[in-house]
């Protein structure tokens, strides 16, 4: 049974630094085929994707983004491990991880954690 | 960078069918998938690679992708149906890329 999961805080000051952690089980983050997203929905507006990671640890990040991401991943601890730096009450969201299923010019998350919400506030 | 427009919002009676269109420049040269979001609910995976269900999901759903534009009907639609809508394509420059998603209101 796939299963992924989001920790961390609720909710963060303007300006820190979130760091949200995805830990997944039923699938291992060394499979070749499967990789982690980081996807966010603000309230009243569309799904965003931020970034992802795949098992030889190629990363990408959302263009908009890209100067305040970081992710990561700890194999053996089956987790996934985003960082978003200089926060601003827009950033407030629901952050979800997503589990990727890639082939030749295929990608799309077949499975989604039940995703934790940020809100970003003094 | 790579778009995907949606409308905002599609109404439909019960028992018909819903089209939800999703359009970019040559997506029918991408693969395209949808997701349905009910409210405070995770999204869930409704076809995959243009016209594929996934296991679970009712065969009233069903997707098509040509030109440059994407469709997932709903046929007999149920008022269990009602969400929001959301087409997936992967670009070479972009990446990921969400279309603005569809609330789909069944009167």
């Amino acid at each position: 049974q796939v299963t992924l999961k989001e920790s961390g805080p609720v909710l963060v000051k303007p300006t820190e630094t979130l760091t949200l952690t995805c830990t997944v089980s039923g699938f291992s983050l060394s499979n070749a085929r499967m990789g982690v997203s980081w996807i966010r929905r603000s309230p009243g507006k569309a799904l965003e994707w931020l970034a992802h990671i795949f098992s030889n640890d190629e990363k990408s990040y959302s263009t908009s983004l890209k100067s305040r991401l970081t992710i990561s991943k700890d194999t053996s601890k089956s987790q996934v491990v985003l960082t978003m730096t200089n926060m601003d009450p827009v950033d407030t969201a629901t952050y979800y991880c997503a589990r990727i299923r890639v082939a030749s010019g295929i990608y799309y998350f077949d499975y989604w954690g039940q995703g934790t919400l940020v809100t970003v506030s003094s | 960078s790579y778009e995907l427009t949606q409308p905002p919002s599609v109404s439909v009676s019960p028992g018909q069918t819903a089209s939800i269109t999703c359009s970019g420049d040559k997506l029918g040269d991408k693969y395209a998938c949808w997701y349905q979001q009910k409210p405070g609910q995770s999204p869930v995976l409704v076809i995959s690679q243009d016209t594929k269900r996934p296991s679970g999901i009712p065969e009233r759903f069903s997707g098509s992708n040509s030109g440059n534009t994407a469709t997932l009907t709903i046929s007999g639609t149920q008022a269990i149906d009602e969400a929001d809508y959301y087409c997936q394509a992967w670009d070479s420059s972009t990446y990921v890329v969400f279309g603005g998603g569809t609330k789909l209101t069944v009167l």
